[in-house]
């Protein structure tokens, strides 16, 4: 079956744009969460949703934001961008909840000059 | 809050021959779980190994196996017979059995030597 879904892979954004990141979970998988991953801090969690509603939210501001649809697919939206948010943003999914570990998806590597 | 500490950011390792990755976790929680992760340069993270903190048994996928150590707080990966495909970033994480989020370690870069 068809593994997590990210899109686009690559994006460049100038600095105050907003973006937006798409991820589709492996289908019957009702949990996505999303992380930011760069070199300084490594991975860091941002947002879990269950059912369309958000779970968890780590410590990121609130131009980080994110939803959930009803068929599970997942949306980050990060506005007023800043040269930091370069980074590789990674979606996974899980069936049963995130003890049995996450699917990820390959990322979307965003560079904001 | 739970940390993870990986102290080895690099390792190497010959073909064929095994390769220990250590990874040491703080919490006050007795309900959790860890796991490894594996990253390749394709930037997907695939996971390796799963253990529950509740069973004694260490956990042990084909070429993979854990030394979970709960008094050390401890929970290293062994991988035997390493194979070329295994070089890749080594993540520990650990998530509780209370409903947070994954806290993952800084990794371990792993290289393997034909």
């Amino acid at each position: 079956k068809a593994g997590v879904t990210q899109t686009p892979r690559y994006l460049i954004k100038t600095r105050g744009q907003q973006v937006t990141l798409s991820c589709s979970p492996i289908s019957g998988h009702r949990s996505v969460s999303w992380y930011q991953q760069t070199p300084g801090q490594g991975l860091q969690f941002l947002f879990e949703y269950f059912s369309e509603t958000q779970r968890n939210k780590g410590n990121f501001p609130g131009r980080f934001s994110g939803r959930q649809f009803s068929n599970s697919r997942s949306e980050m939206n990060v506005s007023t961008l800043e040269l930091g948010d370069s980074a590789l943003y990674l979606c996974a999914s899980s069936a049963y909840g995130t003890n049995y570990g996450y699917t990820f998806g390959s990322g979307t590597r965003l560079t904001v000059v | 809050a739970q940390t993870v500490t990986q102290s080895q950011p690099e390792m190497s390792v010959q073909e064929a021959e095994t390769v220990t990755l250590s990874c040491t976790y703080d919490t006050s929680e007795s309900d959790y779980y860890l796991f490894w992760y594996k990253q390749p340069p394709s930037r997907q993270m695939i996971l390796v190994i799963r253990q529950e903190a509740y069973k004694q048994q260490n956990a042990t996928e084909n070429r993979f196996s854990v030394n979970f150590q709960k008094a050390a707080k401890s929970f290293s990966l062994k991988i035997s017979d390493s194979q070329l495909g295994d070089a890749a970033m080594y993540f520990c994480a650990y998530r509780s059995g209370y409903g947070q989020n994954f806290v993952f370690g800084p990794g371990t870069r792993l290289s393997v030597l034909p």
